[in-house]
């Protein structure tokens, strides 16, 4: 079973809209969650992670995530799309297995 | 900076034939995986090594084999491909054992096809 749960599987926001990308981890995992970015036939990429450093975590392209213990949730935000934000969006936290455990992806379109 | 090396990029396959996956990473990293890419599905790892010469069974390791060759490299071996092994594979590393705030670098991936 995964660790990390990622709610919508396709959202599409317009051209200067908010984006909201949402994950939900289990109460069991370590407090270390990251958000990777896919671009089309590319390899994964680190957007940010939190380290319970600080409960708002800034990442690339302007992209924040705040993490919020008492929703169990990861939810990655930007405040104004741009059309080369496109791409595949993985929340994802380490197991017991000492890997990368990833959700099962959020497919972010931008319409012009 | 070269990162993370995986050849092939693209591969296609017969049903029943083998083949092997390489990967290589240039940044000393102690731990190397092997996850496969399915639509819907996310990532899924098959196999992994948290250090040189040792190796673990991931959460779909059935029908595959890995080596961890050296620091460097870590193979992923398909003795007899079949087509639910028609995937994206994409191979990662990790500076310590894994764990904790550790980010992992992958690799541009690998598409296999088996008919």
């Amino acid at each position: 079973a995964q660790s990390v749960t990622q709610l919508g599987s396709h959202v599409s926001v317009s051209e200067g809209a908010l984006v909201l990308l949402r994950c939900n981890y289990s109460s069991s995992v370590p407090p270390y969650l990251f958000w990777y970015v896919q671009y089309p036939n590319q390899g994964l990429q680190l957007l940010l992670k939190y380290t319970s450093a600080a409960t708002l975590v800034k990442g690339i392209n302007g992209f924040e995530a705040e993490f919020k213990k008492s929703e169990t949730s990861f939810h990655l935000t930007k405040p104004s799309a741009h059309m080369s934000d496109a791409a595949e969006y993985f929340c994802a936290t380490y197991t017991g297995r000492r890997a990368l455990t990833f959700g099962s992806g959020t497919r972010l379109q931008v319409q012009p | 900076n070269a990162g993370v090396t995986q050849t092939p990029k693209f591969q296609v396959l017969k049903t029943g034939q083998s083949m092997t996956l390489q990967c290589a990473q240039d940044m000393n990293h102690n731990s190397m995986y092997w996850y496969r890419q399915d639509p819907g599905m996310g990532l899924r790892l098959i196999y992994y090594s948290a250090s040189e010469g040792t190796t673990d069974k991931g959460e779909v390791p059935n029908g595959y084999n890995v080596s961890r060759l050296n620091k460097r490299e870590f193979s992923l071996r398909l003795e007899s491909a079949a087509p639910s092994q028609t995937s994206v594979y994409f191979c990662a590393s990790s500076e310590r054992g894994g764990g904790g705030n550790t980010e992992a670098f992958f690799g541009q991936g690998t598409r296999l096809t088996v008919v």
